[in-house]
């Protein structure tokens, strides 16, 4: 069965603090997203991977940076969380075939709430 | 900029019935998907529908699409409790290499 699974489900941080958000599949897909949710406004694509070591900004990709080391982990990292960081975090993974729009599989999701 | 927008943003409907959302976009798409929200949760595939495909049907689900008037509509039919959900419709647009999702729509199916 597939599954993706986030490192937390509730996050509180500081202001100013290093914040990782980590993400691992198990379905060997090549394509990992990072998403943020906030009411009114949908999901906003912050990051993707199409591969290992490789990286495209998304929409909204300021205060955000990423890695992918291996091809199941992708982590999100905000080098310096800041209360508008304050959201719901998604990440999701993809089978390549087919094209870039085949169904995402999503984790349970990051509530992380900064002070 | 978005490019799938729902309609209606909130639905009300008592168990049994039936639930219709709809989505419009703007550019040429290689498909639809549309998916499913629990409350806190992640999302969930529910149905991807193909540009050159018209309906398509999983189980109480029916989708439409009119690339025509740039739309699609989920129907749920004899709608259940368990029901009660936000779904969101997201676009593969051709040469977006990604995916973009709307702001959805948030169901509540009353006993």
């Amino acid at each position: 069965d597939v599954k993706v699974t986030q490192s937390s489900r509730y996050l509180v941080k500081r202001t100013g603090e290093k914040v990782f958000l980590e993400c691992v599949q198990d379905m060997d897909h090549e394509n990992m997203f990072w998403y943020r949710q906030d009411p009114g406004l949908g999901l906003r694509l912050i990051y993707f991977s199409y591969d290992v070591k490789m990286k495209e900004k998304g929409d909204i990709p300021e205060g955000y940076s990423v890695s992918r080391e291996k091809k199941e982990r992708f982590s999100l990292i905000l080098e310096s969380a800041s209360t508008n960081q304050t959201s719901m975090y998604l990440c999701a993974s993809r089978s390549p075939s087919g094209g870039a729009g085949e169904t995402q599989y999503f984790g349970p999701g990051t509530r992380l709430l900064v002070l | 900029s978005q490019q799938g927008e729902e309609d209606p943003q909130a639905l009300s409907i008592q168990e049994g019935e039936n639930a219709t959302m709809n989505c419009s976009y703007k550019t040429s798409i290689n498909n639809l998907q549309w998916y499913r929200q629990n409350s806190g949760r992640g999302l969930v595939h529910l149905i991807l529908i193909r540009s050159n495909e018209r309906e398509k049907h999983s189980g109480r689900l029916r989708v439409t699409l009119d690339t025509s008037k740039k739309s699609s509509s989920l129907l749920i039919t004899a709608s259940r409790a368990a029901d009660t959900a936000s779904y969101f419709c997201a676009t593969d647009a051709i040469l977006a290499q990604k995916l973009v999702f709307g702001q959805g729509t948030r169901l509540t199916i009353n006993p």
